[in-house]
């Protein structure tokens, strides 16, 4: 079965470092993964997915995810954080017919 | 613009009092889904549906029930037999190939009165 996981419940930072935030995978198959944040009382917006090609995907606000097969993760990256990054991470990956499955999130603080 | 309407934003229920949560979609998208969140925590599937008049339970299904009567339209109802309903509530659409990604509302945060 399909599962994602995020190791970290939160990531500090301080604005203008480069930032990670942790995702692992299991799938049957080729995984479609994705990447959404979420604003305090909003919906989750889609930031970037990875499909097939390119290992470094690159995706909205300044953000890209690298893909390894090998130790089967999807991080999250952005080489200067802001602090109105700051917002709770969700990885994600295809599940079985229409179904998403999504990690547990990951709360980003960028301090000043 | 296309996208995904929730509402109402707040919503108060009463005991013993079902309520029902509205989602519009004009994506044009086959498969919609109701998800719920509690307090710090991640997305638990709800009911999804595939396509008009088809809909399948999820994850915590038990006391909530939906229809899919027109393919822009995905309402959920909370019954009273939904004995923990506090959380917030979020809609998602999405198009019909694998990689494509969802798109969700802006959610309902039910409140128990």
């Amino acid at each position: 079965a399909q599962s994602v996981a995020q190791p970290e419940d939160q990531v500090n930072v301080a604005e203008g470092n480069p930032l990670t935030v942790k995702c692992t995978y299991s799938v049957s198959g080729n995984p479609y993964l994705f990447w959404y944040v979420q604003y305090p009382n909003r919906g989750l917006q889609f930031l970037l997915k990875y499909i097939t090609g390119d290992n470094l995907v690159k995706g909205s606000y300044g953000f890209e995810a690298e893909f390894n097969k090998s130790q089967t993760s999807f991080h999250l990256k952005k080489p200067s954080a802001l602090v109105s990054d700051s917002a709770l991470y969700f990885c994600a990956v295809r599940g079985g017919g229409f179904k998403t499955i999504f990690g547990a999130g990951t709360r980003l603080f960028v301090k000043a | 613009d296309g996208g995904i309407t929730q509402s109402p934003k707040y919503l108060f229920r009463k005991e013993g009092q079902n309520v029902t949560l509205s989602c519009e979609q004009n994506l044009n998208h086959d498969a919609m889904y109701w998800y719920r969140q509690d307090p710090g925590q991640g997305l638990r599937l709800i009911y999804y549906s595939q396509i008009v008049n088809d809909f399948q339970k999820g994850d915590i299904a038990e006391g909530y029930s939906v229809s899919r009567e027109k393919k822009e339209s995905f309402p959920l109802t909370v019954t009273s037999a939904q004995k923990n309903p506090t959380a917030f509530y979020l809609c998602a659409s999405k198009g019909d190939r694998g990689h494509q990604p969802q798109h969700f509302g802006d959610g309902t945060r039910l409140s128990i009165l």
